[in-house]
């Protein structure tokens, strides 16, 4: 199993810019997040996914939109890139609510200038 | 959720057990203690987690005070590849799974 997969490692952006960061699992999780984490700081989570079709905002969402097609897919969308959306993206996947074990992708670093 | 209280960071000679320690004085009665690390730019990595009594996995030891109130995370024998920032989590179980990240200890094993 590959786990939790992120696309791309790095990326960056113009102001103003969109970009689609890929999340992609294989471990027939249910539950999928994500999250940030500025420099020196804990991650705080963007969005969350209960299931494929279902979605509720978590700490920080503004910004962001997120959609659910399938089980192993959870993209994450920016549209209008902003300085303060420079960070470091981590999505993870668990298997159901009552776990709170949950795998982590590698990570996008994201810089909008 | 419940606040964790973690120290900055702390330093463990390799070979010796490593004691993290965690204060979570508001703790309800159903809510679990997570413990994650966070190697360098990596992404975080579950480690342990409990309720009440203590727990031990090929990772590490968890210990839970009578109270609840306070843990320690212990790594029997620090390596240098246990050099990362530890963090200790409470978690309601009927949340969808959420996890609330503060800033850890960074925990330096050295030479």
């Amino acid at each position: 199993n590959a786990g939790v997969t992120q696309t791309p490692k790095f990326r960056i952006l113009k102001i103003g810019q969109s970009m689609t960061l890929q999340c992609t699992q294989d471990m027939n999780h249910n539950y999928m997040y994500w999250y940030r984490q500025d420099p020196g700081m804990g991650l705080k989570l963007i969005y969350y996914s209960v299931g494929a079709g279902i979605t509720d905002k978590g700490e920080v969402p503004n910004g962001y939109n997120v959609s659910r097609s399938t089980t192993e897919d959870f993209p994450l969308r920016l549209e209008l890139a902003a300085p303060s959306q420079t960070s470091v993206y981590f999505c993870a996947s668990s298997y159901g609510q009552g776990t709170g074990e949950q795998f982590f992708g590698p990570g996008t670093r994201l810089t909008v200038l | 959720d419940a606040k964790t209280t973690q120290p900055p960071s702390m330093d463990c000679a390799e070979g010796r057990a490593a004691n993290l320690p965690c204060n979570h004085s508001t703790i309800s009665g159903n809510e679990y203690v997570y413990w994650y690390r966070q190697i360098h730019s990596q992404g975080p990595q579950y480690i342990i987690h409990g309720l009440k009594n203590n727990e031990t996995n090929e990772m590490a030891s968890l210990i839970i005070t009578e109270d609840r109130k306070s843990s320690t995370l212990i790594l029997p024998h620090a390596t240098l590849r246990d050099t990362a920032v530890y963090y200790c989590i409470v978690r309601y179980t009927g949340t969808a799974s959420k996890l609330t990240f503060g800033t850890g200890t960074r925990l330096q094993v050295t030479l």
